[in-house]
């Protein structure tokens, strides 16, 4: 099918501890990983992207895995702060032109 | 440069009244799609302008919306009759060229919180 589905729909981790996010995918030709954080009432922002041809990706506290073969990729968050509070969705790259397949998004709480 | 900018912020109606959202994207991009999000559900795909074209409107649910983009500019969002069922965040995202360009994600407004009573 079309869709991504993402897990957990929550997540609640003290500060300090990570935070791990899953998607998996059905669409072998899918080839386009982004990551977008919305944080209460603005609009989401990308955070960090990844595209089939690495497995990994990473920039300062957050890392995107991306296993091709078994069609998931994560969002790993290390050392979270509460600012790292937000929903975050996955999504995935269809065709050439742009639309972006979203999952149902992960309310991620961090409490000091 | 200028964000994605949607109007109105929120919108309360009721059922069988007719509205229409406004998106600008960002100067000097091609690329327009409407989203809609309702609560705790994913970002759904609704429409993708290039330009004042239509790319692809596979996602609109009905034929009660309708998007336009004249002039390849700014876009509307019209639902007209409005159902309860329409009511969401509706994301308008804007980007130079299609995502498949590593430097061109796409932009996001703030959306317009659509409430239908």
């Amino acid at each position: 099918g079309e869709n991504v589905e993402q897990h957990p729909s929550t997540l609640s981790v003290q500060e300090g501890d990570s935070a791990v996010i899953k998607c998996t995918y059905s669409d072998s030709a899918s080839n386009y990983f982004p990551w977008y954080k919305q944080e209460l009432g603005k609009r989401p922002q990308l955070i960090i992207d990844i595209r089939s041809n690495v497995g990994e990706k990473k920039d300062q506290r957050i890392a995107v895995t991306l296993n091709k073969t078994a069609k998931h990729f994560s969002l790993h968050i290390t050392e979270t702060q509460p600012e790292d509070s937000a929903v975050y969705f996955c999504a995935r790259g269809e065709g050439s032109q742009g639309n972006l397949i979203f999952g149902k998004g992960t309310k991620l709480s961090v409490k000091p | 440069e200028a964000g994605v900018t949607q109007f109105p912020s929120h919108s309360v109606i009721e059922k069988g009244q007719t509205v229409t959202l406004r998106c600008d994207p960002i100067s000097g991009h091609d690329n327009l799609y409407w989203y809609r999000r309702v609560m705790g559900k994913e970002i759904k795909f609704l429409l993708h302008f290039v330009k004042e074209s239509k790319q692809d409107e596979s996602g609109m649910p009905n034929n009660r919306f309708l998007a336009e983009r004249t002039g390849g500019t700014y876009s509307t969002l019209k639902v007209q009759p409005a159902e309860l069922e329409d009511s969401g965040v509706y994301f308008c995202a804007s980007s130079q060229v299609a995502w498949s360009s590593y430097n061109s994600p796409l932009h996001f407004g703030n959306g317009t919180r659509l409430t239908v009573t």
